[in-house]
């Protein structure tokens, strides 16, 4: 079974919009980590929010929301207010126990932004 | 802070030449990881270094990659006998504790004519 499952080949959004990127993850390890990345056409793989296992509280960074559903095992991206420059791929990924081992990643979401 | 580097940016060779890939990672990172990435699809991890400790090796490390990093700062993957199979990104990252987010390079990319 796929550890990182990211159903949403494609999205397409309007600017200014909201766009909520689906990842639902597999563990029995009730210590992890979840994290998403973003990749621009460019490359580089940029570390965009983490969510641990025990917080309380749902992860925000700016723009950037983490709907964390821990019963259900999803771990959804929340963009708001999108701009043209979201417009990239974007990796849902895992870290199963506490410290210094390899993330697992999902195939990715490629989002585009429209004006 | 100056982020994760890695060199070359682009590497073309030929199949059966061997490849060797280096990884700066920020200042006082002690945990590096590398990743190979295909097209399309998320990143795969490869091996994790703990200061110049190895810690961690994918089944994907077969026999002809190699990973150090000798004094627990920069870190060197080498592949030797390159096959058509090898042509993916080789992504870097380091984080400054076990349980920090892991921040990357932009990565090589291997093309194997």
């Amino acid at each position: 079974a796929q550890k990182i499952t990211q159903t949403q080949p494609g999205m397409f959004v309007q600017e200014k919009e909201a766009v909520t990127l689906d990842c639902t993850y597999d563990t029995s390890d009730p210590s992890y980590g979840l994290f998403w990345y973003k990749q621009p056409s460019s490359g580089e793989m940029i570390f965009l929010i983490y969510q641990g296992s025990y917080d309380q509280q749902n992860a925000t960074e700016g723009r950037y929301s983490l709907n964390f559903q821990k019963a259900r095992k999803s771990a959804n991206l929340v963009i708001s207010a999108s701009q043209l420059g979201d417009s990239a791929m974007y990796f849902c990924a895992m870290r199963e126990g506490y410290g210094g081992t390899a993330l697992i990643f999902g195939k990715g979401t490629t989002l585009s932004v429209s004006s | 802070d100056t982020g994760v580097s890695q060199d070359p940016r682009h590497k073309i060779t030929k199949r059966g030449q061997n490849v060797t890939f280096r990884c700066d990672p920020i200042s006082e990172h002690n945990h590096l990881y590398w990743y190979r990435q295909t097209l399309g699809q998320g990143p795969e991890f490869l091996t994790y270094f703990q200061n110049e400790a190895q810690l961690e090796k994918s089944r994907l490390l077969s026999d002809r990659f190699s990973a150090e990093r000798p004094k627990g700062s920069f870190s060197t993957l080498e592949i030797q006998r390159t096959e058509q199979g090898d042509s993916a990104m080789y992504l870097c990252a380091s984080s400054s504790t076990g349980d920090q987010p892991q921040h990357f390079g932009d990565g090589t990319r291997l093309s194997i004519l």
